[in-house]
């Protein structure tokens, strides 16, 4: 699975757009980049995945750059619900192990 | 539609001891991964189980062996406890025979070691 690096944290006032990045500078063709969040103290949630295409989901939405090198998942409104440890994974293996990194904390302030 | 469930929801044993965690996956799914995730760390993969057998395996000693039973639920088993075995376990569960590409993850079982 290719590296992924993400800034450890960010903030967002609530009702603004979140934008959080992702350099994938080593993905290759077949690997798709993955999206969870974890809420303290809860199990990771799976938010949105995408291969070249921008995807868009009730979450959130999925921007990837034509070459693939880097990514940005957009929360359009964000609230206080989702201040979350956000994180990004590049993997070929759908449905196979998820690496996770350190991941980017989001902290919505009101 | 029940998610995914894990028990216990905290655990304390003793080094040296052995500890089984069990899950039950989202209903419609067929294939159990485990995570351990310690403090302040992001998850990492133990195993997966498909099929009742392991299909994939992380960076883990044979102290760590798994089961899928026919209704695709699962357990964990660790032996001789470490102090470095305390964490949350986490279990997910997808539907490979549709590509797996969402897993769902459970609330997490805190095994303390002492």
């Amino acid at each position: 699975d290719a590296k992924t690096t993400q800034p450890t944290s960010m903030d967002c006032a609530e009702g603004r757009a979140a934008n959080l990045p992702c350099n994938h500078s080593t993905i290759s063709g077949n690997e798709y980049v993955y999206w969870y969040r974890q809420i303290h103290s809860q199990g990771p949630q799976y938010i949105i995945h995408g291969l070249k295409n921008n995807e868009t989901n009730e979450m959130a939405s999925l921007i990837i750059t034509e070459d693939r090198k880097s990514s940005t998942l957009i929360l359009p409104h964000a609230t206080l619900r989702d201040t979350a440890v956000y994180y990004c994974i590049a993997s070929n293996n759908a449905g196979n192990m998820l690496t996770f990194g350190g991941g980017t904390r989001l902290m919505v302030k009101p | 539609d029940a998610g995914v469930t894990q028990s216990p929801t905290h655990l304390i044993k003793t080094r040296g001891q052995q500890v089984t965690l069990r899950c039950s996956p989202k209903s419609g799914h067929d294939t159990v991964s485990w995570y351990q995730q310690a403090l302040g760390q992001g998850p990492q993969f133990i195993f997966q189980y498909y099929e009742e057998e392991e299909r994939q395996r992380g960076n883990f000693p044979d102290r760590f062996s798994g089961h899928q039973f026919p209704n695709y639920s699962s357990e964990l088993n660790v032996n001789a406890l470490l102090l470095g075995d305390s964490a949350l376990y986490l279990c997910a569960s997808s539907q490979l025979r549709q590509g797996g590409y969402e897993q769902y993850f459970g609330p997490g079982t805190r095994l303390t070691v002492t």
